[in-house]
């Protein structure tokens, strides 16, 4: 069975840029998340879909973090524009509904 | 302030000695979960627990959920040098199921 994919896995930009990450989730997974990992500390939750819709956005900085999740399979996580501060790791999880969760690898950025 | 606390925030062992890391909250939680994360890989899940009280045993992990379903322990026996890596414990709340990580245990065993 296939993971959790993830791209790119490295990104640098300057800030003010923009950039958008990209996660195929394993199949059959109807929930997905996207967390931030910034160095040296626990992920932290930034949305959460069920299928196509969203549970939770309740911690997505919403003035320049989007994310879509259209036909309920893959889905886009965009900053724009990028501080310093977003420098992290960009992690996708799924779940089938169960408690699990399967990570992607994760996608490093970098805001010089 | 982060939802899950967990102690201590580093340890450094030699091989063989045993280690205790807690996970600690104000907020009661359906589940709690215990994952290990190792450097460029996301994290991948050790362990669940559902019931207060309960105590789940793999290979030389033996994990504890706390009786008011608040806190957990995971306690390693024998340490060895591939046990190093990141651990983190994550609660789902009863609200929506979201998975809240606390910021994680950096466990360095030394040969």
């Amino acid at each position: 069975e296939a993971g959790v994919a993830q791209s790119p896995r490295y990104k640098i930009i300057e800030k003010r840029q923009s950039v958008a990450f990209w996660c195929n989730p394993i199949s059959g997974h109807a929930t997905l998340y996207w967390y931030q990992q910034i160095l040296g500390q626990g992920p932290k939750l930034l949305i959460q879909f069920q299928n196509n819709g969203v549970v939770d956005d309740s911690q997505l900085p919403k003035d320049r973090f989007s994310a879509e999740r259209l036909k309920g399979v893959d889905s886009t996580l965009k900053i724009q524009p990028a501080k310093l501060e977003d420098s992290a790791v960009y992690l996708c999880a799924s779940t089938p509904g169960g408690r699990e969760l399967f990570f992607g690898e994760g996608s490093r950025l970098t805001v010089l | 302030t982060q939802l899950l606390e967990q102690s201590p925030q580093f340890l450094s062992i030699q091989e063989g000695e045993n280690l205790t890391v807690y996970c600690n909250s104000s907020s009661v939680f359906s589940s709690l979960q215990w994952y290990r994360q190792e450097p460029g890989e996301g994290p991948v899940l050790l362990v669940t627990v559902v019931t207060g009280g309960e105590v789940k045993k793999l290979k030389r992990l033996t994990f504890q959920f706390g009786d008011a379903r608040k806190d957990s322990s995971l306690h390693i026996t024998a340490a060895q040098p591939g046990d190093t890596g990141l651990y983190l414990c994550a609660g789902a709340l009863y609200n929506n199921n979201d998975m809240r990580f606390g910021a994680g245990t950096r466990l360095t065993v030394k040969p």
